[in-house]
């Protein structure tokens, strides 16, 4: 699976769209790009995934560039909740039966 | 819904014991389960995959005869420290993942062991 690269922390003021930048530049044409959370001392939280077309859920929306070699995480209105460790990975298509390659993540601090 | 449990949520031994954790897929039969281990400020570290009715698979380094899986069951997996000692505690988070076609993995709360 392709590695991925985050900054190390980010911070936020509440109530602000934060923006969680990941780069994915080896991504190969048949893997998504995942995003998990772990708040502290929980087990981590699937938030949202997608191959090349940007994503939107309740908890968050994916925009992935064209080239597919970045992509962010975008909370558009942050809350304290919203602090935690935050995940990019790549997973191939068909990789359910895969364990996850977790890196550092962004470890996001939401100020209020 | 996909809704996975784990027990003991905290455990205290004494080295020399073992000690079992319990997953739980609560609302969804886990083909596939995952059992990772972190470290106080690491990332998690993928132990063991497991499917239902055959032996784990172990990552490099792990120690199969001290990790003990059993994926017995859809919904139930565990995972025995045997013969836990200080350098072994940590935070045991196990994953589930079940439809198929489904990729994304839902993860327990977690299971924080501390051995004496």
């Amino acid at each position: 699976d392709a590695k991925t690269t985050q900054p190390p922390s980010m911070d936020c003021a509440e109530g602000r769209a934060a923006n969680l930048p990941c780069n994915h530049s080896t991504i190969s044409g048949n893997e998504y790009v995942y995003w998990y959370r772990q708040i502290h001392s929980q087990g981590p939280q699937y938030i949202i995934h997608g191959l090349k077309n940007n994503e939107t859920n309740e908890m968050a929306s994916l925009i992935i560039t064209e080239d597919r070699k970045s992509s962010t995480l975008i909370l558009p209105h942050a809350t304290l909740r919203d602090t935690a460790v935050y995940y990019c990975i790549v997973i191939r298509a068909g990789g359910g039966a895969d364990g996850l390659t977790f890196g550092k993540g962004t470890h996001l601090i939401i100020q209020p | 819904g996909a809704v996975v449990s784990q027990h003991p949520s905290r455990v205290i031994c004494k080295s020399g014991t073992s000690v079992k954790i319990e997953c739980r897929s609560l609302d969804f039969q886990a083909t596939t389960m995952f059992w990772y281990r972190q470290f106080p400020k690491k990332s998690l570290m993928l132990m063991a995959t497991s499917n239902e009715g055959s032996k784990a698979t172990y990552e490099q380094g792990v120690e199969k005869d001290k990790f003990l899986i059993n994926h017995a069951s859809l919904t139930l997996s565990t995972l025995t420290v045997t013969s836990a000692h200080p350098e072994d505690s940590s935070f045991y988070i196990c994953s589930a993942r079940g439809l198929a076609g489904v990729d994304e993995q839902f993860f327990g709360p977690g299971t924080r062991l501390t051995v004496l």
